[in-house]
């Protein structure tokens, strides 16, 4: 069975810093995407940032990029020059496509972001 | 604005009672997904539907149903089989069940008293 797994329930970083949140996850597909969420207070889930596994280049959105390590199943998220608008729980999640017709999303636990002024 | 609502915010129900939440969207999207959500244990998938008339079950369906009568509105129950129903709901739409970027609702916070 497919897993997520965010290892690091909290996190805290220096406003201007970088911090790198971690994800890993189990499957057995070769074609997937994996993605990250960002949940502020207000729980609205909003896309960070979205990554297909047959593109083998980093995804990128201005302050936000991953590192995709396909063989070793990670999917780390690096924010960089950090505001305390980040701060959020941020969702690693995964979704793959099943023979059957179904798609499954699978969500990670999660990682609290707190950003310090 | 295009957006997806879900209505109430906060419900409070009785236990032993059945209970529905709202979900509408105005994105012209055909799939639509719900979600529960628990503290530490991220999003679960109860059901999600491809296109009218045409709904799956996820991880968590049951004691739970829900309905998809209309593109724009994805009615989710919470029935009194449901043995632990308080928690965060959420609801998503994207383009189609196979397009990679879902969009979510505010959510509705049920409590069970």
């Amino acid at each position: 069975a497919q897993t997520v797994t965010q290892s690091q329930p909290e996190m805290s970083v220096q406003e201007a810093e970088t911090v790198t949140l971690s994800c890993t996850y189990d499957t057995s597909e070769s074609d997937y995407y994996l993605f990250w969420y960002k949940q502020p207070p207000s729980r609205q889930m909003i896309l960070v940032i979205r990554q297909e596994a047959y593109k083998q280049q980093n995804a990128t959105e201005n302050r936000f990029s991953v590192n995709f390590q396909k063989a070793a199943k990670s999917f780390s998220l690096k924010i960089s020059d950090s505001q305390l608008g980040d701060a959020a729980m941020y969702f690693c999640a995964y979704r793959g496509y099943f023979t059957s017709g179904t798609y499954k999303y699978i969500f990670g636990t999660g990682t609290r972001l707190k950003v310090l002024a | 604005d295009g957006g997806i609502t879900q209505s109430p915010k906060y419900l409070f129900r009785k236990e032993g009672q059945n209970v529905t939440l709202s979900c509408e969207q105005n994105l012209n999207h055909d799939a639509m997904y719900w979600y529960r959500q628990d503290p530490g244990q991220g999003l679960r998938l109860i059901y999600y539907s491809q296109i009218v008339n045409d709904f799956q079950k996820g991880d968590i369906a049951e004691g739970y149903s829900v309905s998809r009568e209309k593109k724009e509105s994805f009615p989710l129950t919470v029935t009194s089989a449901q043995k632990n129903p308080t928690a965060f709901y959420l609801c998503a739409s994207s383009m189609t069940v196979s397009y990679n970027e879902q969009f979510f609702g505010p959510g509705t916070r049920l409590t069970v008293l």
